[in-house]
């Protein structure tokens, strides 16, 4: 069993839906969640960071952390044609091995 | 573009070839990675450093072979590859190496192996 699971997509909606993309785990001492997002032919680039359980907002971006359920959302309001791109999880223990744990990502396509 | 360059970012080599990427971070990092990232898999972290020393290498094999200089540059030095190598690779930087340092990437190098 992976340690982190994400819905494997692909996701297609239309412009102004609110996207919802999701990821579970299964090794409680994860304390730092992250949200990525990869536009086709460049790297990652940090979306959102939490720490924990709670909800964090950035503009039409909510990140939200559930311990309990260990499930982790990224929901997306008023989605964008720009919004298109693969959506990656990953989480980190609060240790100094200084890696992450990814998810397999999830491609978001967004229709005019 | 992030803090973090990374050249060439696309490579076709031969099974044969000898080739080396170079990763850039700007961002006064202390922490580098290399990451592949193949379709359909996950990230799968293959060598960490810290402070120019390895800390971490995940059973990667040894026609992969990482050098890092100084804290700014890594390097991936590749010979006899195989085409199932072929992926994005991707450098990764971040201020140290404690969980709640989030890490930056770079482009990435498409290689092509044939």
């Amino acid at each position: 069993q992976k340690e982190v699971e994400q819905d494997p997509g692909p996701l297609s909606v239309p412009e102004g839906a609110i996207v919802s993309l999701n990821c579970t785990y299964s090794n409680s001492a994860f304390q730092y969640f992250m949200w990525y997002r990869q536009y086709s032919r460049k790297g990652p680039e940090l979306l959102m960071y939490t720490y924990s359980s709670g909800n964090k907002e950035d503009g039409r971006f909510t990140a939200q952390v559930d311990k309990s359920s260990k499930y982790i959302s990224l929901f997306i309001r008023d989605s964008q044609p720009s919004d298109s791109a693969t959506y990656l999880c990953a989480m980190s223990y609060n240790t100094n091995a200084g890696k992450s744990t990814f998810g397999d990502g999830t491609t978001l396509t967004v229709k005019p | 573009e992030t803090g973090v360059t990374q050249t060439p970012r696309h490579l076709v080599m031969g099974m044969t070839n000898k080739k080396s990427l170079k990763c850039e971070q700007h961002l006064g990092h202390n922490a580098m990675y290399w990451y592949k990232q193949s379709a359909k898999k996950p990230l799968e972290l293959m060598f960490v450093y810290s402070l120019e020393e390895r800390v971490e290498n995940n059973s990667v094999p040894s026609r992969f072979s990482p050098e890092c200089p100084n804290s700014s540059h890594l390097f991936l030095h590749l010979h006899t590859l195989q085409p199932e190598d072929s992926a994005l690779y991707l450098c990764a930087s971040s201020q140290d190496r404690r969980g709640s340092d989030t890490q930056y990437f770079g482009p990435g190098t498409r290689l092509t192996v044939l």
